[in-house]
């Protein structure tokens, strides 16, 4: 049974810092990977997909990773601002259905 | 395109009642999913609908939840009876065919069990 896991689980930054949002799974036979947001009281905006054949996505200033073999992905926020104040959540598809980690929750100050 | 349309936006029952959700899936999209969300933890599947087929209800705790989905384009998920464990936001999710990875979510029914 796939199990993801993200960390750190909460992260406070001040504004302009690189970031790294980590996110493992237990079962590497994935087909994709994918990122999204989430805020307060909204539902999920996709951020990123990985295909199970890529190595990297890129999207402005967000880059995400992925190594199938290590059950890693590692999704990085260059030059932080408020506006990406937001939970984090990594998903994994096993087969069709999306698996989901339990999110990293981001407060960017000013 | 509008999105996935879901209602009500918020609901606040007493233990033991019943409730009902509402999903309208994007136009032409086939596979139709509903996810439950804890407060602090990541959305779990709970049923998954290929046109008004069930796909996957494994998750599903059938003694209280049902879910359908007739004529393969709206859907509805009922909690019968509620429990207080049940408070979460229900968010329902569509794709454009089977292992299609362009999934679209909807805003979510947030409901609190009291």
């Amino acid at each position: 049974k796939q199990e993801v896991t993200q960390i750190p689980a909460a992260l406070s930054v001040p504004e302009g810092e690189n970031l790294v949002l980590n996110c493992s799974f237990t079962d590497s036979a994935i087909y994709n990977l994918q990122w999204f947001r989430q805020d307060p009281g909204k539902g999920l905006t996709s951020l990123l997909l990985i295909q199970s054949s890529q190595r990297e996505q890129t999207s402005g200033r967000l880059n995400a990773s992925l190594d199938k073999s290590s059950g890693r992905s590692t999704l990085y926020i260059a030059a932080s601002q408020p506006g990406d104040s937001a939970t984090y959540l990594c998903a994994t598809y096993n087969t069709d259905k999306l698996i989901f980690g339990t999110g990293t929750r981001l407060q960017v100050f000013p | 395109e509008a999105g996935v349309a879901q209602s009500p936006r918020y609901k606040i029952i007493e233990k033991r009642q019943s409730v009902a959700f509402w999903c309208n899936p994007i136009s032409g999209h086939a596979t139709l999913y509903w996810y439950q969300q804890i407060l602090g933890q990541g959305p779990k599947l709970l049923i998954q609908f290929q046109n008004n087929g069930v796909v996957d209800d494994s998750q599903l705790p059938k003694d209280r939840f049902s879910a359908e989905r007739l004529k393969g384009v709206d859907s509805t998920l009922k909690i019968q009876p509620a429990k207080l464990e049940d408070s979460a936001v229900y968010l329902c999710a569509s794709a454009h065919t089977y292992r299609s990875y362009g999934y679209t979510f909807g805003s979510g029914t947030r409901l609190t069990v009291v």
